[in-house]
């Protein structure tokens, strides 16, 4: 029973350039979220897929962000034209029901 | 605007000791919540959640409580173990938009044996 994949575990970049994250979600789940968390706050909502159709969106998900989930399977996260602001923790969950299940996430360290 | 809050940054409890840790919340919307915990470098795992028509649910050493009227829950974990050592999100969701789940701040509980 594999869990939820994010890759790359950690990102360094320079401000200015584009990054962008993978996450396997658990195989049955058809739901998939995406989440940003800093230190010392919890996950804050960025957007969610059911299959491949994205749902929602946060206000804090600005044009700089794009998500999208192909064939509702895995997803991407890109980030535009990176800020010092967006480093953070950026976190992928899925679910089937109310409990979503979340990967080990991804470190983005813009410098 | 914070919807979920947790006022206890940190909380140290002896072994075998009872931990409660607590959680507010703003939203009267909000009718589904949920605990997670989490480790230094993994991604939060689900723990306990309680449906806002029940006012407790238990689940092993932990039993999570609601009372709507004061928009409060708590987790109580009983026995504490150092295993439990971890920081612990409350979350909380609506009926009409369960999928976005909004997290508190967390609270760091250290649990020394």
């Amino acid at each position: 029973d594999t869990g939820v994949s994010q890759n790359p575990r950690h990102k360094i970049t320079k401000r200015g350039q584009n990054v962008t994250f993978r996450c396997d979600p658990i195989s049955e789940h058809n739901r998939l979220y995406w989440y940003r968390q800093t230190l010392g706050q919890g996950p804050e909502f960025l957007t969610y897929f059911q299959n491949e159709a994205q749902l929602e969106k946060s206000r804090l998900l600005s044009d700089r962000f794009s998500a999208e989930r192909p064939k509702g399977s895995f997803s991407t996260l890109e980030i535009q034209r990176t800020e010092q602001g967006d480093s953070a923790m950026y976190l992928c969950a899925s679910s089937h029901v109310h409990e979503q299940y979340f990967g080990p996430g991804t470190r983005l360290t813009v410098t | 605007d914070q919807q979920v809050k947790q006022n206890s940054p940190s909380l140290s409890v002896q072994e075998g000791r009872i931990s409660i840790l607590n959680c507010d919340y703003t939203n009267s919307m909000f009718d589904y919540f949920l605990w997670y915990k989490k480790y230094p470098a993994e991604g939060p795992t689900f723990l306990i959640s309680i449906s806002s028509i029940k006012d407790k649910n238990e689940d092993g050493r932990f039993t999570v409580f609601l009372n709507k009227s004061a928009k409060h829950l708590s987790l109580h974990i009983v026995p504490s173990q150092p295993g439990d050592s971890a920081v612990y999100f409350c979350a909380a969701s609506e009926e009409t938009s369960y999928d976005k789940v909004i997290f508190g701040p967390g609270t760091s509980l250290s649990v020394i044996p």
